[in-house]
């Protein structure tokens, strides 16, 4: 199973709401990560988890707060999100860089997520 | 410092003609370098990638890319281009940070193939 996936494909949320978006893999690795793309540009660090530790904040507002409750599962959690926050966000997962070498990263569909 | 370039935002080519796309980078460390495609609306997908082992790398649906290290240069060729490869094109150079893989990517290039 070489599959990462991500739930709501979909999502629009005002800006006071809370909710989840929810990214899964069960190909034993190691490292999560999520990734935020606007439109017609690279996919933009958010965070990485390691080992089920969160190990990289690329500076990211706190109305953004990752949880990665066992090592298959990867969430973030929204609120209080602005407008400018609409963008694709995507969950990735590799072997841990340190034992692995330099893995490539698989990469989920995706969640459309639009801000009212 | 990681850098990666794309030379190209758009290219253009006809179906069954060779495609190019260009991808320098510049790394302090032997870098591990990726092509990923992204069709629209879609994940990213990992097209091939080189590790320090063979410079002239295959991947899937026909991409190569062969790793030159006296021009860091990473490009992307495939010999003719069919219309499922209108995508979008992401180069990526990555080396090791902290126990993480420190990654970045080109701004990408988008291909277009026309009929």
């Amino acid at each position: 199973d070489t599959e990462v996936t991500q739930t709501p494909k979909h999502l629009v949320m005002g800006m006071t709401n809370k909710k989840s978006l929810k990214c899964e893999q069960h190909m034993g690795h190691r490292a999560m990560y999520w990734y935020k793309q606007k439109a017609k540009k690279p996919p933009e660090l958010m965070f990485v988890y390691s080992y089920e530790k969160l190990s990289i904040n690329e500076s990211v507002p706190s109305r953004f707060s990752p949880e990665c409750p066992n090592s298959s599962l990867l969430n973030l959690h929204l609120h209080a999100l602005q407008p400018e926050d609409s963008a694709l966000y995507l969950c990735a997962s590799s072997q841990e860089g340190r034992l692995a070498g330099a893995a490539e990263q698989y990469f989920g569909p995706g969640t459309r997520l639009t801000v009212t | 410092a990681q850098s990666v370039t794309q030379l190209d935002s758009h290219v253009s080519v006809s179906e069954g003609t060779p495609v190019l796309l260009r991808c320098n980078y510049s790394s302090s460390y032997s870098p591990s370098l990726f092509w990923y495609v992204q069709h629209p609306n879609k994940g990213l997908q990992l097209l091939l990638k080189y590790t320090s082992a063979a410079t002239l790398v295959k991947g899937i649906n026909g991409f190569e890319a062969e790793f030159k290290k006296s021009e860091t240069s990473f490009h992307l060729t495939k010999p003719s281009a069919h219309m499922s490869d209108a995508a979008e094109y992401f180069c990526v150079v990555s080396d090791q940070s902290g126990g993480y893989q420190k990654v970045t990517f080109g701004i990408g290039t988008k291909l277009q193939v026309i009929p």
